[in-house]
């Protein structure tokens, strides 16, 4: 079965402008959660959204937002992107997310802020 | 909160070593533990995982056990590949943490032919 798909997998953008993420997780699985990695603060939990809900969010800022469509495909967006946000940004998908089912990642997108 | 350490790398191996990354945690409740190993430019692939108290996880000659009274889920292998050259991740699940994985900081481990 296919696995999590994200796109695009690299991007460079201008600070100030705003992205937009794409993540299909795997067929059937509703769960849906975003990390961001970088060398500095390590693995990082943004959101997770089931069946199109924010079921939980991390500490991030409101710059930092996103969704869930009825096909389970999500997306997050950035606005006024910052040097800072440059890092690998991971989808995560779950059957159900919780504890007894493990996540299956995506290859990542590598964000780039210039 | 909850949260994971592990032991800081890098670790350098020769083949055929034995690899030990030690990891433990502080959770409340019965979290679900989980190792992840990620290659250079790739994203985070699951490698084992354990639900409660003393199961055994393991995959590839990877093991890990559940240890609630040491608080530990340490990753070990026998013998070390080149191709086992990664950065391992242990993380946690728990109905307290709203299921969110949270990881350690991560173990580079570079295995030498």
């Amino acid at each position: 079965k296919a696995g999590v798909t994200q796109t695009p997998r690299y991007l460079i953008k201008t600070r100030g402008q705003q992205v937009t993420l794409s993540c299909s997780p795997i067929s059937g699985h509703r769960s849906v959660s975003w990390y961001q990695q970088t060398p500095g603060q390590g693995l990082q939990f943004l959101f997770e959204y089931f069946s199109e809900t924010q079921r939980n969010k991390g500490n991030f800022p409101g710059r930092f937002s996103g969704r869930q469509f009825s096909n389970s495909r999500s997306e997050m967006n950035v606005s006024t992107l910052e040097l800072g946000d440059s890092a690998l940004y991971l989808c995560a998908s779950s059957l159900y997310g919780g504890l007894d089912y493990g996540y299956t990642f995506g290859s990542g997108t590598r964000l780039t802020v210039v | 909160g909850d949260s994971v350490t592990q032991m800081e790398g890098p670790v350098t191996l020769s083949e055929e070593a034995f690899l030990t990354i030690n990891c433990t945690y502080t959770a409340t409740g019965y979290p679900s533990l989980f190792w992840y190993v990620q290659y250079p430019g790739e994203g985070l692939q699951l490698l084992l995982k354990a639900t409660k108290a003393d199961d055994k996880g393991s995959n590839k000659g990877f093991e890990a056990t559940y240890r609630k009274e040491t608080t530990s889920f340490h990753l070990e292998k026998g013998s070390v590949q080149v191709s086992d050259s990664a950065v391992y991740f242990c993380a946690l699940s728990a109905r307290s943490n709203d299921y969110k994985l949270s990881f350690g900081a991560g173990t580079t481990v570079t295995v030498r032919a």
